[in-house]
């Protein structure tokens, strides 16, 4: 069974503008979760989508948005970009009935210059 | 908010030396979770926690759930320099009316050979 993927692994951005991640879940998994994280924050998570719908949302400013599709994948974007937005993005799917077992993608590396 | 509070921060052992982390929760958790990060990797997950005064065992790692259902503990016998990566505590924590997946903050083994 193929693992979590996450794409691109590496991004460099400028200040100001936007970026979007995706992330393939394990096949049958319907739920996915979104974590930023720093070495100072650690995990900080973002949200969580179940069958194409937000169920959960973490602290973080309307800039960072996501979305499901009918097909599981989810997209993360950031918008007007910020130096501070400079992280380790990481998808986490599970199969949704609940914060069950976490399987984590490789992650995006994410570098806003 | 809620929280998973988890010390010690970082542990520098020499190889064949225990290793104990600790998670701490004011409230009752439902289960608890461990995940391990190599460094560069993403977290793996190792076992979910259910009952109250729970103890399981993965060769060298003892892993334990309070009787109160407020502390876990992950203890390691006789490091390896394969134990070297980054210990996480996670825990389901009400946020409005979902749960999410709420990670503690870590700590960082580095195992001196």
């Amino acid at each position: 069974k193929a693992g979590v993927t996450q794409t691109p692994r590496y991004l460099i951005k400028t200040r100001g503008q936007q970026v979007t991640l995706s992330c393939s879940p394990i096949s049958g998994h319907r739920s996915v979760s979104w974590y930023q994280q720093t070495p100072g924050q650690g995990l900080q998570f973002l949200f969580e989508y179940f069958s194409e719908t937000q169920r959960n949302k973490g602290n973080f400013p309307g800039r960072f948005s996501g979305r499901q599709f009918s097909n599981s994948r989810s997209e993360m974007n950031v918008s007007t970009l910020e130096l501070g937005d400079s992280a380790l993005y990481l998808c986490a799917s599970s199969l949704g009935g609940g914060p069950t077992e976490a399987f984590f993608g490789q992650g995006t590396r994410l570098t806003v210059v | 908010g809620q929280q998973v509070m988890q010390i010690p921060q970082y542990q520098h052992v020499q190889e064949g030396e225990d290793f104990t982390t600790y998670c701490n929760s004011s409230t009752t958790l439902s289960n608890i979770q461990w995940y391990k990060q190599r460094p560069g990797g993403h977290p793996v997950f190792l076992i979910q926690l259910v009952k109250s005064g729970e103890v399981k065992k993965q060769k060298r790692l003892t892993f334990q759930f309070g009787e109160a259902k407020k502390n876990s503990s992950l203890h390691i016998t006789a490091t390896q320099t394969t134990d070297v990566g980054t210990y996480f505590c996670a825990a389901p924590i009400s946020s409005g009316s979902a749960r999410q997946l709420t990670f503690g903050s870590g700590t960082q083994l580095t195992v001196l050979p």
